[in-house]
């Protein structure tokens, strides 16, 4: 089944102890971003990258860090998260930057 | 910033009414695709409409785009109750960058 997966669902941390969502897509998929969603703001994208070894910041990328190392995988680090991260995070994945995303479940962040 | 603004913010409907959201944009564009996201989780894409198309279908979803007005629209017909969701626009600017507006909650009563 094609899909995006992210891990963990949900996790509760306190600031300054650096975390990593993880991000996997089955697709072979090229283009794969992260977006965080708060209420009210829609959602913002954060990092992405347009190919193994290739990242550019988003909008709010301030805090976080990525890494594409391989194809299928990209994952967000934190390395001193604040209680203003606290948000719901998406991973997606695309062919290019301008097609169809395919959204993962999410991951429901909260820095205390 | 947000690219695209959709409107209304909220909308409840009767089941069977036809529900209408708007999103507008400000500058020129690849395509436009409409998602839908059920509470909390993760979204699912609906339709993509080119900048040379002015109206697509797909199923009870029609979605139009006037790019000399810069907005789109999504007709839902004959909503169901489990259409009740959040729904976004987003817009693919520039170096294929895709940016999300903050979305319209679409509650259908049954």
């Amino acid at each position: 089944e094609a899909q995006v997966t992210q891990n963990p669902r949900y996790l509760i941390t306190v600031t300054g102890k650096k975390l990593t969502v993880t991000c996997s897509q089955n697709m072979n998929h090229e283009y794969m971003s992260w977006y965080r969603q708060d209420p009210g703001l829609g959602l913002r994208q954060i990092y992405y990258s347009m190919n193994v070894e290739v990242t550019d910041k988003g909008d709010v990328p301030e805090g976080y860090k990525v890494s594409r190392k391989e194809k299928r995988n990209f994952p967000l680090i934190l390395e001193s998260p604040s209680p203003n991260q606290t948000s719901l995070y998406f991973c997606a994945s695309s062919f290019e930057g301008r097609d169809t995303q395919y959204f993962g479940p999410g991951t429901r962040l909260t820095v205390l | 910033s947000q690219q695209g603004e959709e409107d209304p913010q909220a909308l409840s409907i009767q089941e069977g009414e036809n529900a209408t959201m708007n999103c507008s944009y400000k500058t020129s564009i690849n395509n436009l695709q409409w998602y839908r996201q059920n509470s909390g989780r993760g979204l699912v894409h609906l339709i993509l409409i080119r900048s040379n198309e002015r109206e697509k279908h797909s199923g009870r979803l029609r979605v139009t785009l006037d790019t000399s007005k810069k907005s789109s629209s999504l007709l839902i017909t004959a909503s169901r109750a489990a259409d009740t969701a959040s729904y976004f626009c987003a817009t693919v600017r520039v170096r294929n960058k895709l940016v999300f507006g903050a979305g319209t909650i679409l509650r259908v009563k049954s």
